[in-house]
């Protein structure tokens, strides 16, 4: 199993309501990343876990709150977000974080907030 | 200017044309990475490479650590290698600096 499992795949939700997005892989991968990827860009990192502990949080506002339960799940919970914050949100995970390994990414979550 | 260069931004080709996709980068690395995003969003790991050349199927890829370069080749091109072409460099801290992607079509 080389994949990398996001839910859901589409999300729209007002800046009032309280929601999260749901990562998984089962490859054994130590490191888990969320990225943030607006319209035509490259994707920007907004956090690191590494052995289930955030190692880098990319100043990101405290709206977006990731979790990680355990090895294989990666969660990003989101509460009064910002017509702004509407993107495609895509997950990753590699062998280790903080040594080249391959990435594996997620089909991401397109987020819209109205 | 980034710390990622690709080249170019566009490309459009006929269907068997030979495609070359560039990437500069001006930092230090341990691995440089080339990723496909189609329409829709996933991104596929194509290469991991730190040295000399990788293939596979129709793509290449090469990189030159002296120069800082990296090319990305599809020969036989087809119009399902249509997709966005990202360069991504590992720089050994947990966090991979992306370029700005090449957005290639190939018609029919």
């Amino acid at each position: 199993d080389t994949e990398v499992t996001q839910t859901p795949k589409h999300l729209v939700m007002g800046m009032t309501n309280k929601k999260s997005l749901k990562c998984e892989q089962h490859m054994g991968h130590r490191a888990m990343y969320w990225y943030k990827q607006k319209a035509k860009k490259p994707p920007e990192l907004m956090f690191v876990y590494s052995y289930e502990k955030l190692s880098i949080n990319e100043s990101v506002p405290s709206r977006f709150s990731p979790e990680c339960p355990n090895s294989s799940l990666l969660n990003l919970h989101l509460h009064a977000l910002q017509p702004e914050d509407s993107a495609l949100y895509l997950c990753a995970s590699s062998q280790e974080a903080g040594y080249p390994s391959e990435a594996f990414f997620g089909q991401g979550t397109r987020l819209t907030v109205v | 200017k980034n710390e990622v260069e690709q080249s170019p931004q566009n490309l459009t080709a006929q269907e068997g044309e030979f495609i070359t996709i560039n990437c500069s980068y001006s930092v230090g690395i341990s691995a440089l990475h080339w990723l496909q995003q189609h329409p829709g969003g996933g991104i596929v790991s194509l290469f991991m490479l730190s040295s000399g050349k990788k293939k596979h199927g129709r793509l290449i890829a090469t990189i030159n650590i002296q120069e800082k370069h990296s090319s990305l080749h599809i020969t036989a091109s087809h119009p399902r290698d249509s997709a966005v072409y990202i360069c991504a460099v590992d720089q050994g801290a947990q966090k991979l600096v992306f370029g700005q992607g090449t957005r290639l079509t190939i018609n029919p």
